[in-house]
């Protein structure tokens, strides 16, 4: 079965520090994987997306990783903001229907003063 | 970057009316729109995929007759809730698929049914 976990799931840190959120899929085959971020009542908005043959991407203070190989993914925040605090979902793709996203359950961040 | 906006952002209605939602991608053409349901604290639940020009392909569990969606125009496709009741209240986003296989969402639509 197609799934997606995120972990953990819900984080609080301190503005300013650093935290990394991670994503395991059983998705296959694979195409591709992103990460979005969902502020509350509102609708996700794209952060990074990866293809099987991507390791990392960065999008400012976020960077993403890929490990095809053992299906994981991880998003890195750098110097984290208020602002961060949201959803951060991670959603896969499989090959066979890429417009059919399997969106994992989300980490639910919040960055305290 | 592409945009789809979603209207309205927030309803209200009595039980047993009907809400229609809007989903358009201002900037590009989308053939193919999606339709997600998401609860309180969970992940997004996909209802249907709308197809331009064709019938929508509904989700296991998603009734058909109650969640109508037309998808009249590759930039335009909406969902009514029909006769709806409390617990249809939640919140609904639209995505739609750019050519590069990217997905953009609308802004959501919260629906509360009293």
């Amino acid at each position: 079965k197609n799934q997606v976990e995120q972990s953990p799931q819900s984080l609080i840190i301190l503005e300013g520090k650093n935290c990394t959120l991670q994503c395991n899929y059983t998705v296959s085959p694979f195409s591709n994987l992103r990460w979005y971020k969902q502020d509350t009542g509102r609708g996700p908005v794209s952060l990074t997306i990866m293809t099987f043959s991507e390791n990392t991407k960065s999008n400012g203070r976020y960077t993403a990783t890929l490990d095809a190989d053992t299906k994981q993914s991880s998003l890195h925040i750098t110097a984290s903001q208020l602002s961060d605090s949201a959803s951060y979902i991670c959603v896969v793709s499989a090959s066979y229907n890429t417009d059919k996203l399997i969106f994992g359950t989300g980490t639910r961040l919040q960055v305290f003063p | 970057g592409a945009v789809v906006s979603q209207h309205p952002s927030r309803v209200i209605c009595k039980s047993g009316t009907s809400v229609k939602i809007e989903c358009r991608s201002l900037d590009f053409q989308a053939t193919t729109m999606f339709w997600y349901r998401q609860f309180p604290k969970q992940s997004l639940m996909l209802m249907a995929t709308s197809n331009e020009g064709s019938k929508a392909t509904y989700e296991q569990g998603v009734e058909k007759d109650k969640f109508l969606i037309n998808h009249a125009s590759l930039t335009l496709s909406t969902l009514t809730v029909t006769s709806a009741h409390p617990e249809d209240s939640s919140f609904y986003i639209c995505s739609a698929v750019g050519l590069n296989t990217e997905a953009f969402f609308g802004q959501g639509t919260r629906l509360t049914v009293v």
